[in-house]
């Protein structure tokens, strides 16, 4: 099955800062990869998604970009504020519409 | 719609008892995912239905735990004994791939289990 590495595991930025959250995937037939967004104590919640079809896809301040050649994404939040603090995952399919989520990123926003 | 319901939202229970963790999907997704967060494992899919069809359980983790569908708007999962290793937070999700512009899953709220 699909095997998603996600890297840093802890990322802490100042307010204004721009963070980015990497993740590598290992199956080059994989076509979806969604972002994922869980404040605490939350549930998991979709906030940008990106098919194989595109390499870059922008709302508002976050943005995800896609190499399928080197098989990594990365989602990429600009003017970060402490309400982006929360753990983010990224995922690839896992087989049908199945997700393989990478264990979680933990942006802190500092002001 | 309300969302994907969960109940219960939290359950304490002892060693050897058995839990039984409950979820209502969307109205009119087809498919199903059972998930269990812990800090050392991260998100772990259990198992997923699509119109109420076991498709996947190779992430159920042991004779234990057991999952059904009877109908298209009530799933549960079952650990039957209950050990202190399986407590963790319990996540139902619903998507319907055909409706959806995307394949977004959406999440309930959790089931926070703790056994003692």
């Amino acid at each position: 099955g699909e095997n998603v590495e996600q890297h840093p595991s802890t990322l802490s930025v100042q307010e204004g800062d721009s963070a980015v959250i990497k993740c590598t995937y290992s199956d080059s037939a994989s076509n979806y990869f969604p972002w994922y967004k869980q404040e605490l104590g939350k549930r998991p919640q979709l906030i940008i998604d990106i098919r194989s079809n595109v390499g870059e896809k922008k709302d508002q301040r976050i943005a995800v970009t896609l190499n399928k050649t080197a098989k990594h994404f990365s989602l990429h939040i600009t003017e970060t504020q402490p309400e982006d603090s929360a753990v983010y995952f990224c995922a690839a399919p896992l087989g049908g519409y199945a997700l393989n989520f990478g264990k979680g990123t933990s942006l802190l926003v500092t002001p | 719609d309300a969302g994907v319901i969960q109940s219960p939202r939290h359950e304490v229970t002892e060693m050897g008892q058995e839990v039984t963790l409950r979820c209502k999907p969307i109205s009119g997704h087809d498919y199903l995912f059972w998930y269990r967060q812990t800090m050392m494992r991260g998100l772990e899919l259990l198992i997923y239905f699509n119109n109420n069809v076991p498709i996947d359980d190779s992430g159920m983790p042991e004779d234990r735990f057991s999952a059904k569908m009877p109908n298209a708007s009530f799933s549960t999962l079952k650990i039957q004994p209950s050990e202190p290793r399986d407590s963790a937070v319990y996540f139902c999700a619903s998507s319907d791939p055909s409706r959806e512009l995307n394949n977004e899953q959406f999440f309930g709220p959790g089931t926070r289990l703790t056994v003692l």
